[in-house]
C-alpha cells in the first residue's frame, strides 16, 4: 500500500516553455501533498505544501508564479514549471501524506526535468 | 538551525550490522522520528518510524532513548543493495503546517 506515482518520469523541454508534472496517490487519499526538488549530490529541498482544495504554501525563496501548484483532488496534485530555464533543470519529487497526525510521507519516484 | 544531525558518510561490509545515529535535540513533544532511504534518481523510500523506545520491522530497527534527543537506525546484515543515502527526519510545524525538512543525510557505502 501507500503508493505514489509521478508522470512523466523524465521530460526535456526548450527554454521558455511550461512543463506540468503530475503526482498521484494510487491507493489512499492524500490530505496533503508536498513538492521537493533535488540537485545532483544534494539533499531534497522542500518547495511547497499543498492541501486539497486550498492554495499551496510555498517555502521562502520559491517563486509561486513560476512553480504553480494545483491540488484539485485528494489523489492528484500538479506542479507546473512556467517559462522554464536551464537553471530549473532538476529532479522534482512529490510526496503525499494520508492524514495529519503522523509524519509519514510516501514519496513518488521523481521526475527528471532538463531544460535546454 | 538544523533539525537533525547525522554523520555525512559511513562505510561497511556485506553481512555487518550498521548503526546510524541521528541527533535531534530540539524535538517537539508531538514529533515522530522517521527514517527514509534514497537511491540515486529515485524518490525516498520509507524505512521506519517511531516515537519512543524501540521499533522493529522487516528491514530495520529504530532505537530511541527516553529523552528522545537522538535515535539510531539499525540495519542488520547489510548487503551491497543497501548502499544508499539515509535520512533521519522529525516534523517541522513552522507556519502551522506539519512538514518534513531533509537534512544532508548519511551516505552509506557497503563494500564486498
Amino acid at each position: 500500500g501507500a503508493v505514489v506515482s509521478q508522470h512523466p518520469s523524465w521530460v526535456i523541454c526548450k527554454s521558455g516553455t511550461s512543463v506540468k508534472i503530475e503526482c498521484r496517490s494510487l491507493d489512499f487519499q492524500a490530505t496533503t501533498m508536498f513538492w521537493y526538488r533535488q540537485f545532483p549530490k544534494q539533499s531534497l529541498m522542500l518547495m511547497a505544501t499543498s492541501n486539497e482544495g486550498s492554495k499551496a504554501t510555498y517555502e521562502q525563496g520559491v517563486e509561486k508564479d513560476k512553480f504553480l501548484i494545483n491540488h484539485a483532488s485528494l489523489t492528484l496534485s500538479t506542479l507546473t514549471v512556467t517559462s522554464a530555464h536551464p537553471e530549473d533543470s532538476s529532479f522534482y519529487i512529490c510526496s503525499a501524506r494520508q492524514g495529519s497526525t503522523l509524519d509519514t510521507q510516501y514519496f513518488g519516484p521523481g521526475t527528471r526535468l532538463t531544460v535546454l | 538551525l538544523a533539525k537533525t544531525t547525522q554523520p555525512i558518510s559511513m562505510d561497511s561490509y556485506e553481512g555487518q550490522e550498521v548503526n546510524i545515529t541521528c541527533s535531534h535535540n530540539n524535538i517537539a513533544t508531538n514529533d515522530y522520528i522517521t527514517w527514509y532511504q534514497q537511491f540515486p534518481s529515485q524518490g525516498p523510500r520509507f524505512i521506519i518510524q517511531g516515537y519512543k523506545t524501540k521499533v522493529t520491522n522487516e528491514v530495520a530497527s529504530l532505537f530511541i532513548p527516553a529523552d528522545r534527543k537522538s535515535s539510531t537506525l539499525s540495519l542488520p546484515r547489510v548487503s551491497l543493495s543497501d548502499t544508499a543515502v539515509y535520512y533521519c527526519l522529525v516534523g517541522d510545524r513552522a507556519g502551522g503546517y506539519n512538514k518534513l525538512i531533509f537534512g544532508a543525510g548519511t551516505r552509506l557505502a557497503v563494500h564486498p
